[in-house]
């Protein structure tokens, strides 16, 4: 398997606060993804980053910013966050040069009262 | 925006039956992963397919990737209850950002000992 941990695990926190999850990956692979995860919208992507410091949007970043200063950490920051936002989030590893599969972490519940 | 379409998208069968479920779309991928979801984790990559036409057999699974690159399908002959869970499509972009996936909402399975 590969090496992707998330944390925390389980979060719950009230609106309006900012909140940070960490994916942490050993794998040295290039890309990684944040996705969330929610009935009937299946996985969507949040924001990605294709290196250190390189950062694009994906479908649904409104709300959410991303930040990655060293190749095996990802961080997702809720800058203020709403009840919208109560999801499970993946984050997920890619190695470009092995093809498009990902990797995921095991994932982190958060919920905002 | 490339959208992969999963039928059905719930499924209930008892154990030792055949089923399949479908992954559909208008737009041509450069490839096609299957994922399995088990509750309270993140998906797992259970194969990827690349060629128009191929038919990859993992044990009791089997995945076809359509002619044109737009569609696949997963078979499973004699559905066991450890069959249980969330299937995934996922296709890779054939423009630009090859580098990220586009995820189906997901066909729900269980299987009924």
């Amino acid at each position: 398997d590969a090496g992707i941990t998330q944390s925390p695990r389980h979060k719950v926190t009230e609106t309006g606060t900012p909140v940070t999850l960490r994916c942490h990956q050993t794998e040295n692979h290039r890309y990684m993804y944040w996705y969330r995860q929610d009935p009937g919208h299946g996985l969507r992507l949040i924001h990605y980053s294709y290196g250190v410091k390189d950062t694009d949007k994906g479908e649904v970043s409104d709300g959410y910013s991303v930040s990655r200063s060293k190749t095996e950490d990802f961080l997702l920051t809720l800058e203020s966050a709403t009840s919208s936002q109560t999801s499970v989030y993946f984050c997920a590893i890619s190695d470009r040069t092995g093809g498009s599969e990902q990797y995921f972490g095991p994932g982190t519940r958060l919920t905002v009262t | 925006t490339q959208l992969l379409e999963q039928s059905p998208q719930f499924l209930s069968i008892q154990e030792g039956e055949n089923l399949t479920v479908y992954c559909n779309s208008s737009s041509v991928f450069s490839s096609l992963q299957w994922y399995r979801q088990e509750p309270g984790e993140g998906p797992v990559l259970l194969v990827t397919v690349v060629t128009g036409g191929e038919v990859k057999k993992l044990k009791r699974l089997t995945f076809q990737f359509g002619d044109a690159r737009k569609d696949s399908s997963l078979h499973i002959t004699a559905a066991q209850p450890g069959d249980t869970g969330l299937y995934l499509c996922a296709g890779q972009n054939s423009g630009g950002s090859n580098y990220k996936l586009t995820f189906g909402k997901g066909t729900l399975l269980t299987v009924n000992p």
